[in-house]
């Protein structure tokens, strides 16, 4: 199974861009990223989602290397609430992978 | 809001005791899932549904239950309660079974469970 890694918390201040990495090295040929919001006493929300190379919404961006071992979520110009837990999931089209969670990473945003 | 609705918002009982927590998917969506996150452990899938019928398990309890009924709304039965299941309770719907391009999970607000 893809499990993937990802940093405990990092800490920002306002009007920076921010770069939550997640390692996945086991990741399938088949798998997609997908990466979610949670806000405390919330359900988490869904943020972007990508296969390869680089994906752009209108709240982040994800760049995926060639070897797709890795991801990064791009959050631009953050405010405090961004302040939230990210969570990284891989796993193929109708995959039960899709469904799991990691710890996530706890983003805090400093005026 | 997601369009996923879930009741109760609160619940307190005590040990030994059974709950349901009930779960009504955005329009249109035939999955349901079930997530359990507590302090210690995050965010746990327990069980999907898809158009009533059992899909995939995660990590249930052979004390807790689910079913999804004709009108595609969820329930979670959880029975002999102990200290150690009190938590946040989600439920999530998609449309499919997310195998689409950008088909995703839309999360409910969650029911708070509290065992005395």
């Amino acid at each position: 199974l893809a499990k993937t890694t990802q940093p405990i918390s990092m800490d920002s201040y306002e009007g920076q861009e921010v770069n939550i990495t997640c390692s996945h090295n086991n990741i399938a040929t088949n798998d997609y990223i997908t990466w979610y919001q949670q806000f405390p006493s919330q359900g988490p929300r869904f943020i972007i989602q990508g296969y390869k190379t680089k994906v752009t919404n209108e709240v982040a961006s994800l760049f995926i290397p060639a070897d797709r071992k890795s991801s990064t979520l791009s959050l631009p110009r953050v405010s405090l609430s961004d302040t939230a837990v990210y969570y990284c999931l891989v796993g193929g089209r109708g995959s039960a992978r899709q469904l799991t969670f990691g710890s996530g990473t706890q983003l805090t945003v400093l005026p | 809001d997601s369009g996923v609705t879930q009741t109760p918002k609160h619940l307190i009982t005590a040990t030994g005791q059974r709950v349901t927590l009930r779960c009504s998917p955005r329009s249109g969506d035939l999955s349901v899932y079930w997530y359990q996150q507590s302090l210690d452990q995050g965010l746990q899938f327990l069980i999907q549904y898809y158009n009533g019928e059992e899909r995939a398990k995660g990590n249930i309890l052979e004390r807790f239950s689910a079913q999804q009924f004709p009108d595609l709304h969820s329930e979670l039965n959880l029975s002999s309660l102990e200290l150690g299941d009190s938590a946040l309770y989600f439920c999530a719907s998609s449309v499919g079974l997310l195998e689409g391009v950008r088909e995703t999970q839309y999360f409910g607000p969650g029911t708070r469970l509290l065992v005395l």
